[in-house]
């Protein structure tokens, strides 16, 4: 069974500092990889997608994401965080079963 | 606004009761994602229609089930509650294997 996970539960950082997030897999075909953003009180919505093609990707409000398949990662990452960047986010993949598993997710929080 | 309607948003019920939750996909989306999320337990992929057939499933009780009816919306019945199915409950709907949407969800609380 695949598992995702993400190495941080909680992150704090200052307003325009950068965030890199964390997040392996371990399945080891193809892979559909994606990270959702979860606001205060809200559903979660996508903040981009890798299905192939160039490993780089971005996506809304800034956010990059690179996978690295030798590494079974996809890190999302974004250069200068707001305070509004401040939300639960979360990693999942979908294998060839069709799941889509999630990672357990972490807090981010930026400190105006 | 995703466009996948879930009702009721909230909903609080006691220990042993039966509840339903409904769900609307996307128009034009054949697959249905139920997924519950708690404190503890993070975001746990329940179960997975598509088109009226079950796909695949997850980390389901046999106290829940599920269904997706002709017109695509789905059913999650939950039996014989437990203090710790208190969570939020969420739908999600997507187009074959691309992105999932979610609804806002359903915050069941069992008393």
């Amino acid at each position: 069974a695949q598992s995702v996970s993400q190495h941080n539960h909680h992150v704090i950082l200052s307003e325009a500092a950068s965030l890199e997030l964390g997040c392996n897999y371990s399945y080891g075909g193809t892979v559909n990889l994606f990270w959702y953003v979860q606001y205060p009180g809200q559903h979660l919505q996508l903040l981009l997608k890798y299905f192939s093609g160039d490993p780089l990707v971005k996506g809304i409000k800034g956010f990059e994401a690179e996978f690295i398949k030798s590494k079974f990662s996809f890190n999302l990452r974004k250069p200068s965080v707001q305070w509004s960047d401040t939300a639960e986010y979360f990693c999942a993949v979908r294998s060839n079963d069709y799941k889509l598993s999630f990672g357990a997710g972490t807090t981010v929080t930026v400190r105006a | 606004d995703s466009g996948v309607t879930q009702t009721p948003k909230h909903l609080i019920t006691a220990t042993g009761q039966r509840v339903t939750l409904r769900c609307s996909p996307r128009s034009g989306d054949l697959s249905v994602y139920w997924y519950q999320q708690s404190l503890d337990q993070g975001l746990q992929f329940l179960i997975q229609y598509y088109n009226g057939e079950e796909r695949a499933k997850g980390n389901i009780l046999e106290r829940f089930s599920a269904q997706q009816f002709p017109d695509l919306h789905s059913e999650l019945n939950l039996s014989s509650l437990e203090l710790g199915d208190s969570a939020l409950y969420f739908c999600a709907s997507s187009q074959g294997v691309g992105e999932l949407f979610f609804g806002e969800g359903s915050r069941l609380t069992v008393l």
